[in-house]
């Protein structure tokens, strides 16, 4: 069975405190695994994909890398707006569809 | 603007009720997908359609029915609301696999 596990289920970080977010996975054939950010109230929002054990992928505070095993989204010097729950999804190979983690809960404070 | 259109944004139902949340997308996608989300259970695939004419139950699907209405609309039926099925209901659709899905912004229902 296909399943993500997220890690820790929520962060509290001063603001430049750096860190990262752990999503585990175990899936039958990996077509990608995506990232996502969500704010309160909000439908989630594409960040990063990522395909092969090694890749990484960097946007403004964030990047995100893959190992066969596991991904991490490293967030350096965040700002108060970087305050969302970030959530981890992977796709198992096909159409079959994708598969979520339960979310990091992310508060940054000024 | 682009994207996935979800109708209406808050609901609240009496116990038995039913109703149908909409979801259209204008991305030329094929796939479209519900998806429920509680506080601690993450986001549960409810159904989902992989082209227009076809869908499948994913994890939840108790409760629920679907219809493709075409290539662009994806509706989810409740037809006798129970107070388990209170929640956020999202929409995605699929297109280019290099960005997942594209989401709507929720409907929050309340079974009371």
């Amino acid at each position: 069975e296909d399943q993500v596990t997220q890690s820790p289920e929520a962060l509290r970080l001063q603001e430049g405190e750096s860190s990262s977010l752990n999503c585990s996975y175990t899936v039958s054939g990996l077509r990608g695994l995506f990232w996502y950010r969500q704010d309160p109230g909000k439908g989630p929002e594409f960040l990063f994909t990522l395909y092969s054990a090694g890749e990484e992928k960097e946007k403004e505070r964030l990047k995100a890398t893959l190992t066969k095993k596991e991904s991490f989204l490293h967030i350096t010097a965040p700002k108060p707006e970087d305050s969302a729950t970030y959530l981890c999804a992977v796709g198992p190979t096909g159409n079959t569809p994708l598969v979520f983690g339960k979310g990091t809960r992310l508060s940054v404070i000024a | 603007n682009a994207g996935v259109t979800q109708t209406p944004k808050f609901q609240v139902l009496k116990t038995g009720q039913s109703m149908t949340l909409q979801c259209a997308q204008d991305m030329n996608h094929n796939s479209m997908y519900w998806y429920r989300q509680d506080p601690g259970m993450g986001l549960r695939l409810i159904y989902y359609s992989a082209s227009e004419g076809t869908t499948d139950k994913g994890e939840v699907p108790n409760g629920y029915n679907v219809s493709r209405l075409n290539k662009r609309e994806f509706s989810l039926r409740l037809e006798s609301a129970a107070p388990s099925q209170t929640s956020v209901y999202f929409c995605a659709s699929r297109g280019n696999s290099e960005y997942g899905y594209t989401f709507g912004s929720g409907t929050r229902l309340t079974v009371v």
